[in-house]
């Protein structure tokens, strides 16, 4: 079955760049969708179909994904954005969707 | 408002039943395709099953082939997951999801708690 590897963890200082990276085969032909979930709540969306940002998703999130890697950038980051990351695609092969295993974003 | 509400989760025994409900409401639900995810205590999220908005398609996790059974009732505005023959590893908050064509999941509820224990 298809596999979604993040790093467990990524740390930043408030007001510089987060990159979370989502590795899987041939990624970029999939569309990677992003998650955001803080302690006690469930998962929201924040970035669809690679790079696009639903609706009340601030522009500092932002996608992309070619080759074997997908990333997910948040600018000027905040302490607000202190959460868990999860990339996902669907994986045609086994009629599935697939999860990374979560990226913990550390604000500093 | 577009709303999903989980119910129906508890402590059971292994080898035990639920059946979990999603409410439904600020929407056609009957339009959308629906997903059940779940998240093991200090783990990740875990897909589960899927079933298209008329029924004709549904898929479930390998983990849980043969043993969980997803329907819906469109009439109701409600999803259901049947589980059974519950395992310790089975233990998780249960999210009912909207899902939005290609876009993902994007609409969430706040999960209802399976434990399974003796």
């Amino acid at each position: 079955s298809y596999v979604l590897t993040q790093p467990p963890s990524v740390s930043v200082a408030p007001g510089y760049t987060a990159r979370i990276t989502c590795g899987g085969n041939n990624i970029g032909s999939k569309s990677v969708h992003w998650y955001q979930q803080k302690p006690g709540q469930a998962p929201l969306l924040v970035i669809y179909y690679d790079s696009v940002r639903p609706s009340g998703i601030p522009e500092r999130f932002s996608g992309s994904n070619s080759g074997n890697t997908a990333t997910l950038t948040i600018s000027r980051v905040e302490a607000g954005d202190e959460a868990d990351y999860y990339c996902q695609v669907w994986d045609s092969s086994s009629d599935s969707w697939v999860f990374g295993g979560g990226t913990k974003l550390t604000v500093l | 408002e577009v709303q999903l509400v989980e119910s129906g989760g508890g402590l059971v025994q292994p080898g035990g039943s639920l059946r979990l409900s999603c409410a439904a409401s600020g929407f056609t639900f009957s339009s959308y395709s629906m997903n059940w995810v779940r998240q093991a205590p200090g783990k990740g999220l875990e897909w589960v099953s899927y079933i298209s908005s008329t029924t004709n398609i549904i898929y479930h996790a390998d983990s849980v082939k043969g043993r969980f059974a997803i329907s819906r009732d469109n009439a109701k505005n409600s999803l259901y997951l049947q589980v059974n023959g519950l395992r310790a590893e089975d233990t998780a908050v249960y999210y009912c999801a909207r899902e939005n064509s290609d876009y993902g999941l994007d609409v969430w509820g706040q999960g209802t708690t399976v434990t399974v224990s003796s």
